[in-house]
């Protein structure tokens, strides 16, 4: 498609169980971002890849969610454990170019999780 | 401490009556400023950027102007498609996490 694509939309979790967030960039970005946005807040960083390298995770909450990217281009949000307060839109974004240079990205349309 | 502020939070407007939304910021070292449109159950979508003081950007009914403490998004005549929560974010130093968004003023425009 031509705009970046999330999966799933919703998703209701039960705590502690471990959830899988599934981003695909708009094709031949070099730059993904994944972003997690609380009610009636702006997005907030959490981790930033180039490529398939992972350059920057400073906005991960804590060691319970991790993100990969291994060919470059469809990136994964894993949440293990999950808990109440990770309830939220996670959003995936991408550019063209690299990280830094633009603040113009393009964003997915979200998942919304659910812990209960 | 980086700040971005705006306001208001919530703004309802007839259609027609044109009004501006505030986004100020408290940074050191900006490097450009965004306006993002954001639509219920949707990602932002990107609007505009804006670099330096005295810069102003045009789309439809959409004008943004950026101060050296501030930005404004001026809607004039708006229609009722308008309503969104309307985003501004700004870019401070280089690196990836260096973009941070408002919490949004939510617009409501009346028919």
């Amino acid at each position: 498609g031509a705009g970046v694509s999330q999966s799933p939309r919703y998703k209701v979790a039960k705590r502690g169980q471990d959830v899988a967030l599934r981003c695909d960039p708009i094709s031949g970005h070099v730059s993904l971002f994944w972003y997690q946005q609380a009610l009636g807040q702006g997005p907030e960083f959490l981790t930033y890849f180039q490529n398939e390298a992972q350059l920057d995770k400073s906005g991960l909450p804590s060691d319970r969610f991790f993100a990969e990217r291994p060919e470059g281009s469809v990136s994964t949000l894993k949440i293990q454990r999950t808990q109440q307060e990770d309830s939220a839109v996670y959003l995936c974004a991408s550019s063209l170019g690299v990280a830094g240079n633009t603040g113009e990205l393009f964003f997915g349309e979200g998942s919304r999780l659910t812990v209960l | 401490e980086d700040q971005v502020t705006q306001s208001p939070e919530a703004l309802r407007l007839q259609e027609g009556e044109s009004s501006s939304l505030n986004c100020s910021y408290t940074v050191s070292g900006l490097r450009g400023l965004f306006w993002y449109r954001q639509d219920p159950g949707k990602g932002p979508e990107f609007l505009f950027t804006l670099y330096s003081a005295g810069e102003e950007k045009e789309k439809e009914r959409l004008k943004a102007t950026l101060t050296k403490k501030e930005s404004f998004l001026h809607i004039t005549a708006p229609k009722p498609e308008d309503s969104a929560t309307y985003l501004c974010a700004v870019q401070v130093g280089t690196g990836a996490n260096n973009l941070f968004f408002g919490t949004g003023t939510r617009l409501t425009v009346i028919p």
